[in-house]
């Protein structure tokens, strides 16, 4: 089944550089790679979503790459702010209603 | 914005008792879902549901686990006889038709303490 690895599980960046957190999955076969904010005791929120017939897709100051080929894909977000500090899952899923496979998490802290 | 609500929020349980956490998934979604978060680790995957069957069960999902729409609104998830290993956030989540059957919402989780 299917398999996804996150890189780092901590990253720590001073507010107003960048974060870069990166996935890859063993499914090729799997087509939508969302990712997920968590704040502590909440809900995963949807923040930024692709779909494997495109490589790139940008929402404000959140970006997603996605490699095909390589089977990974990769959350960038500029100008970072405090309100950035979560934990973010990125999640790959053969697409229509199936199961999402969620990676490890990375605790993203944002430092002012 | 319509969103997932779940019931209730905390669940504290002895070993060997029921636990039914209740869902109310987005009003014109027809696919739900149920995940759990062991503390401090990632989301995974327990079953999926669409058209009052289970669509997909992971390894998890074990006969003391069930699932039931029982009317128009609400999606249960029953646990027969908890273990302490149950405890964990559980996620109700849910999504909609066409391309929006892959994006799915979540609610904001029931955390079940097994003692």
């Amino acid at each position: 089944g299917e398999n996804v690895e996150q890189h780092p599980s901590t990253l720590s960046v001073q507010e107003g550089d960048s974060a870069v957190i990166k996935c890859t999955y063993s499914d090729s076969a799997s087509n939508y790679f969302p990712w997920y904010k968590q704040e502590l005791g909440k809900r995963p929120q949807l923040i930024i979503d692709i779909r494997s017939n495109v490589g790139e897709k940008k929402d404000q100051r959140i970006a997603v790459t996605l490699n095909k080929t390589a089977k990974h894909f990769s959350l960038h977000i500029t100008e970072t702010q405090p309100e950035d500090s979560a934990v973010y899952f990125c999640a790959a899923t053969r697409g229509g209603a199936q199961k999402l496979v969620f990676g490890q998490g990375t605790r993203l802290t944002i430092n002012p | 914005e319509p969103e997932v609500t779940q019931t209730p929020s905390h669940q504290v349980t002895q070993m060997g008792q029921e636990v039914i956490l209740r869902c109310v998934p987005i009003s014109n979604h027809l696919y739900f879902y149920w995940y759990r978060q062991i503390l401090g680790q990632k989301v995974e995957f327990l079953v999926s549901f669409y058209n009052n069957e289970i669509s997909e069960k992971s390894e998890i999902f074990d006969d003391q686990f069930s699932v039931e729409r029982p009317d128009g609104s609400n999606f249960t998830l029953k646990i027969r006889s908890t273990k302490l290993e149950d405890s964990a956030m559980y996620f109700c989540a849910s999504s909609g038709i066409g391309q929006g059957k892959e994006t799915q919402y979540f609610g904001p989780g029931t955390r079940l303490l097994v003692l």
